[in-house]
């Protein structure tokens, strides 16, 4: 059964950077079948997809998100990771990593973390 | 982007009655080559992550049963609720994979009247 484990700081300052990263367990990232998406969901308002990682390190971003945006992908320790940078208020979500995205949906999810951006 | 309009926004159905969510989207997401619409559907509960229903509009994920169905080509998709169980109480969005930005609706919640 796969598994994905966000994890990262709760509460980031505002103009800071957001860091997250999420570790698959059951699966492996390298396989190639899959691509891996971060999704986020302000506190009672619904979804929007960040952007996707392929394995070999091939990326698609919100282009409403793209020029803040880094995801990464560490295949040895079967993780990929957000950074976002010049956060402000609005910010402030459930950050969610999922499997899936590109040509599927996203079968497999985190539990979500929620980060706060606030001074 | 592909905007994903659902209604209603909310909805309250008896035990054991029939739920139907619209979701319709501002460009076509079949995919002429191979015939498939790249629309998923999603039910949230409460305090969890969303959890994939519905793919290619109309095939039931592993483990769904078999009261949830979806319907729809093009533009205009359906997801269908037979018999709402308690446990269906939730919100639900549907999704757009055919192009990115990926979309998601802006959801319905369905409650017991």
């Amino acid at each position: 059964q796969v598994q994905l484990q966000e994890s990262g700081p709760g509460l980031v300052k505002p103009s800071q950077t957001l860091s997250l990263t999420c570790t698959v367990s059951g699966g492996s990232i390298s396989s190639g079948d899959h691509y891996w998406s971060w999704i986020r969901q302000p506190p009672g308002k619904g979804l929007e997809w960040i952007g996707y990682i392929y394995y070999s390190g091939t990326t698609y971003y919100n282009p409403s998100l793209k020029s803040r945006l880094i995801i990464s992908v560490d295949t040895s320790k079967n993780q990929f990771s957000l950074k976002l940078s010049s956060v402000t208020a609005a910010d402030t979500a459930v950050y969610s990593c999922a499997r899936g995205g590109f040509n599927n949906g996203f079968d497999y999810w985190g539990q979500g973390t929620l980060v706060t951006v606030s001074s | 982007d592909t905007v994903m309009t659902q209604s209603p926004d909310s909805l309250a159905v008896s035990l054991g009655e029939r739920a139907t969510i619209n979701c319709k989207s501002s460009q076509s997401v079949l995919y002429s080559s191979n015939n498939k619409n790249y629309l998923a559907w999603y039910r949230q509960k409460p305090g969890q992550p969303p959890q994939l229903l519905i793919y290619w509009a109309s095939t039931r994920e592993s483990g769904v049963p078999d009261r949830f169905s979806g319907s729809g080509s093009g533009t205009d998709f359906t997801l269908t609720i037979n018999s709402l169980q308690a446990e269906d109480v939730a919100v639900y969005y549907c999704q757009q994979y055919y192009t990115t930005p990926l979309t998601f609706g802006g959801g319905t919640k369905v409650e017991i009247k």
